[in-house]
Order: C-alpha cells, then sequence, then structure tokens
C-alpha cells in the first residue's frame, strides 16, 4: 500500500532562512504528489504538485518541490521564509482510486 | 462560491446525539471527499463520491457513519450516536476526477 513519511515532527527556522522540508513516499507506480499547507484553524492549501514531467515543481508562496524516483524523495523548499510562512505541512500521495494519504506532517516555526 | 464551503464551522453535542455535516463542493466538481484529521490519527480518508455514488466507502469507522450526495453536488456526513472518539476535524475536499483536491475549512466537532 501506498505511504508516506515525513521524518521531522517539528522544525524552527529563522526568518529569511531557507527551509527544506523532507517527504518520503512509497508507492509502486509513477506517483502523483502533493504539498499542503494548513495553517490554524484552516483547511489544506494546495502549494504544489507533481504529476509528471520536470522533477522541478514550482508551487505557490515561493516553495519549490524536487522529486527525485531514486531516493523516494519529494521535499519541498523555500529559500527565504517569512514569518507567515508558520504553519503545518503535509505531503501526500494519491493512491490508485484518487484518495489522497497523508504524511504526519511537519509543524514549521518562524523566530525572528 | 469559489471554494468548498462546509458547515457548521464548530459543533458540540452531547454524547449518543446525531451530527450532520455538510459540504458543498466547488461548482463542477466531479469527485468528493471526505477526511478526519484527529490528535491521534492525523489525516484519515473516511469516504468519496464519484457523481453521486460513492465507490469507496472504506474509511468509514463504523456503521454509526454515513454519507450521501445529492445532484452531484451537495454532501452530507452524519455520524450517529455520537462518541467522544469521534471529536475531531472533518474535512472536505472537491476535484475533477484524478486532479488536485481543494478543502474547505472544516468542521471541528467536539463530543461532550
Amino acid at each position: 500500500a501506498q505511504s508516506v513519511t515525513q521524518p521531522d515532527i517539528h522544525i524552527t527556522v529563522s526568518e529569511g532562512a531557507s527551509l527544506e522540508l523532507r517527504c518520503n513516499y512509497s508507492y509502486g507506480a509513477t506517483p502523483y504528489l502533493f504539498w499542503y499547507v494548513q495553517s490554524p484553524g484552516q483547511g489544506l492549501q494546495l502549494l504544489l504538485k507533481y504529476f509528471s514531467g520536470d522533477t522541478l515543481v514550482q508551487g505557490i508562496k515561493g516553495f519549490e518541490a524536487e522529486f527525485k524516483r531514486s531516493q523516494s524523495s519529494f521535499n519541498l523548499r523555500k529559500p527565504s521564509v517569512h514569518w507567515s510562512d508558520a504553519a503545518e505541512y503535509f505531503c501526500a500521495v494519491y493512491s490508485n482510486d484518487y484518495k489522497l494519504s497523508f504524511g504526519a506532517g511537519t509543524t514549521v516555526t518562524v523566530r525572528a | 462560491g469559489a471554494g468548498v464551503s462546509q458547515s457548521p464551522s464548530n459543533k458540540v453535542t452531547e454524547k449518543g446525539k446525531d451530527v450532520e455535516l455538510r459540504c458543498d463542493p466547488i461548482s463542477g466538481h466531479t469527485a468528493l471527499y471526505w477526511y478526519r484529521q484527529s490528535l491521534g490519527q492525523g489525516l484519515e480518508f473516511l469516504i468519496y463520491f464519484q457523481g453521486n455514488s460513492a465507490p469507496d466507502k472504506s474509511g468509514l469507522p463504523s456503521d454509526r457513519f454515513s454519507a450521501e450526495r445529492t445532484g452531484g453536488s451537495v454532501s452530507t456526513l452524519t455520524i450517529q450516536r455520537t462518541q467522544q472518539e469521534d471529536s475531531a476535524v472533518y474535512l472536505c475536499a472537491s476535484s475533477f476526477f484524478g486532479q488536485p483536491q481543494h478543502f474547505g475549512d472544516g468542521t471541528r466537532l467536539s463530543i461532550l
């Protein structure tokens, strides 16, 4: 069965510093991968997706992610974080019938 | 509206009561999904609809949970005889089939 692992439960980063969130997936075929962000009391907002093609995908809010099949990874990056990036981030993969399997999430704290 | 709308945003009820949660998907989206987000379990798939039919009900935790969708649009998730372990945030998402899912802000359900 498909699954997603986010190894980091909590990351603290200084404002203006770079951010990288790790995601590893287990899936037999070519995965459809996503990153979502959730602010407190809000639903999930789609940051970016990978379906096929270029392995470096650009998303909203200055985020990007790189699909690496050899490492079964889909890490999310941002070159310079803003205080408003403090939130919980979820990596997810589509199963054959297009239901999402989520990782446990990574909480990002941004310090001034 | 432009996004997925869920109501109520918050619901507090007594153990043993029935509750109904409503989801208004993005207009034209054929697929509709329900997920549950709780502290101990993370984000879990409950059920999805393609049109008005539910090909996959595998995530419903017990027979106290049911859902329907009418007119290919609005969906209702019903929990009968609520238990304290049903306390969670219930998230609805919609999409064109196979495309990224767009989430509502959720219904926070608290069982006293």
